[in-house]
C-alpha cells in the first residue's frame, strides 16, 4: 500500500533541545495528521491540519502542511522527557488513513 | 466518557489456534480498522469496515478474518493461517476517513 516517507526514523536528543521531524508523499493530501503513541498503547491525535499552508500550534508542538500538499513537518520545541514516544504523520487516501512507520524519539533527562 | 475498548492488553496462544481480539467503541463512530504494529514496520491495515455489516481487506488481511454485525463491535480472528502472528494489534475508530482516527490502547499477542 502508499506509505508516508516520514524522517528521521529515530531521534536522541538532549532535555531542553528543539526537535524536527517530516513526512513527504508522491501523493497530494487535504488532510495530514500527527499522533504520538507511547510505549504499549495506542496513538493519540496531537495535531489536524487541514489546509495547505496551515500552521497550527498545540502547546510546545507545532505543525505545519506544506504549500505542495505532499509534505508537512512538526516541531517540538524545549523537549521534555515525557516527549518520549513514537511520533506518525498520517493522510486520508482512497477513505482509509494512510500511516508513515513513525520517529522515535527519545530524550535524555 | 466515550471511549474505545480493546480486550484483553496481552494473549498468548499456541501455535495452530485461533484467537479472536475484542474491540468495542461508545463513539458512535461508523468506521472502524484493525492495524498491525511490527517494530520498524510502522501500522499496517488489516482489515477496515465503513458501516455495519460491511467490511474490506486492507493492506495485510491473509490469515485473519473480522465481522461487523454491531455499529460498536469489531472483532478480529487470528487464524491458524497466519504464519506470523505475533505483534501488537491496535483498533480504531472514526466518524469519517478524514478525521482523526481514535485508537484503543492495544493488544499484545504471542503465539508460542
Amino acid at each position: 500500500g502508499q506509505q508516508l516517507n516520514q524522517s528521521p526514523q529515530s531521534m536522541f536528543i538532549q532535555e531542553g533541545e528543539d526537535v524536527s521531524m517530516n513526512c513527504t508523499s508522491s501523493s497530494i493530501f487535504n488532510t495530514w495528521l500527527w499522533y504520538k503513541q507511547e510505549p504499549g498503547e495506542g496513538p493519540v491525535l496531537l495535531i489536524a491540519l487541514y489546509k495547505a499552508g496551515e500552521l497550527t500550534s498545540n502547546g510546545r508542538l507545532t505543525a505545519q502542511f506544506g504549500i505542495t500538499r505532499k509534505d508537512s513537518f512538526l516541531n517540538i520545541s524545549a523537549s521534555i522527557p515525557s516527549d518520549v514516544g513514537i511520533y506518525f504523520c498520517a493522510g486520508p487516501l482512497s477513505y482509509k488513513l494512510t500511516f508513515g512507520k513513525g520517529t522515535l524519539l527519545t530524550v535524555n533527562p | 466518557d466515550g471511549g474505545i475498548t480493546q480486550s484483553p492488553k496481552y494473549l498468548f496462544r499456541k501455535e495452530g489456534q485461533n484467537v479472536t481480539l475484542s474491540c468495542e467503541q461508545n463513539l458512535n463512530h461508523d468506521a472502524m480498522y484493525w492495524y498491525r504494529q511490527d517494530p520498524g514496520q510502522g501500522l499496517r491495515l488489516i482489515y477496515y469496515s465503513q458501516i455495519v455489516n460491511d467490511f474490506q481487506k486492507g493492506d495485510i488481511a491473509e490469515g485473519y478474518s473480522v465481522s461487523r454485525e454491531k455499529k460498536e463491535s469489531f472483532p478480529l480472528t487470528v487464524t491458524s493461517a497466519q504464519k506470523n502472528p505475533t505483534a501488537f494489534y491496535l483498533c480504531a475508530s472514526s466518524i469519517d476517513h478524514r478525521g482523526g482516527y481514535t485508537f484503543g490502547s492495544g493488544t499484545r499477542l504471542t503465539v508460542v
